[in-house]
């Protein structure tokens, strides 16, 4: 099925680093979310946004939805052991399915 | 309030075999949409219930079907196991269906697995 590219696969920081991760498609969508996924649990909802080129913050989470509604990037600055998990991007056309991006692993060595 | 619930939360099953998720949104969430988690293929849709109706529905076999209740509570079914079902299954409830300004808010998941 369509999902969304997302980068980078999976990335290994320092503690108090900060954190840069994007999503891009083909596609133009009319919603960009940001969720982080830890195990065994589901996706929970960080950050969403509703309008090209909104920017919004969640405490040291910053997204952006792309000008052109093709693409979205997620920030996270000082990162912090808690921090660690799976980020997704996912995308909304219609107002009832979302795609998603493949994943951003994020491991943190404290 | 209360978040989404799923039940079971694991499963094993054998090929073969159906299986009954449940679901039980957000109190006052009316749509409920289901996803199919592997980790070959990521979060795939599977479908969406608003108000006891089928609106969209991903690219599954028709082995997998669902249903919404009155109370908002959602099943989904999977007939004739195979081994490839073996995955998360998440259920997402928003309030309203169509409403931009709105997002999906996801359960804990029922992991299914088929030996």
């Amino acid at each position: 099925g369509q999902q969304l590219n997302q980068s980078p696969q999976s990335m290994f920081i320092q503690e108090g680093e900060d954190v840069s991760m994007n999503c891009t498609s083909s596609s133009i969508f009319n919603t960009w979310l940001w969720y982080k996924q830890e195990p065994g649990e589901g996706p929970v909802l960080l950050i969403a946004l509703y309008k090209a080129g909104e920017l919004t913050s969640n405490g040291r989470l910053t997204a952006q939805f792309g000008i052109t509604r093709k693409d979205s990037f997620l920030n996270i600055s000082a990162s912090i052991p808690s921090d660690v998990g799976i980020y997704f991007c996912a995308g909304e056309q219609g107002a009832q399915k979302l795609v998603f991006g493949q994943g951003t692993r994020l491991t943190i060595n404290p | 309030k209360a978040g989404v619930t799923q039940t079971p939360r694991y499963l094993i099953k054998t090929r073969g075999q159906q299986v009954t998720l449940s679901c039980s949104p957000i109190s006052g969430h009316r749509s409920v949409s289901w996803y199919q988690q592997t980790p070959g293929q990521g979060l795939q849709f599977l479908f969406e219930y608003f108000s006891e109706t089928q609106r969209n529905k991903g690219n599954f076999p028709g082995r997998f079907s669902g249903r919404q209740f009155s109370n908002s509570r959602s099943e989904m079914n999977v007939s004739t196991l195979e081994l490839g079902d073996s995955a998360l299954y998440l259920c997402a409830s928003r309030l309203r269906q169509g409403m931009y300004q709105e997002t999906q808010y996801f359960g804990p998941g029922t992991r299914l697995l088929v030996l």
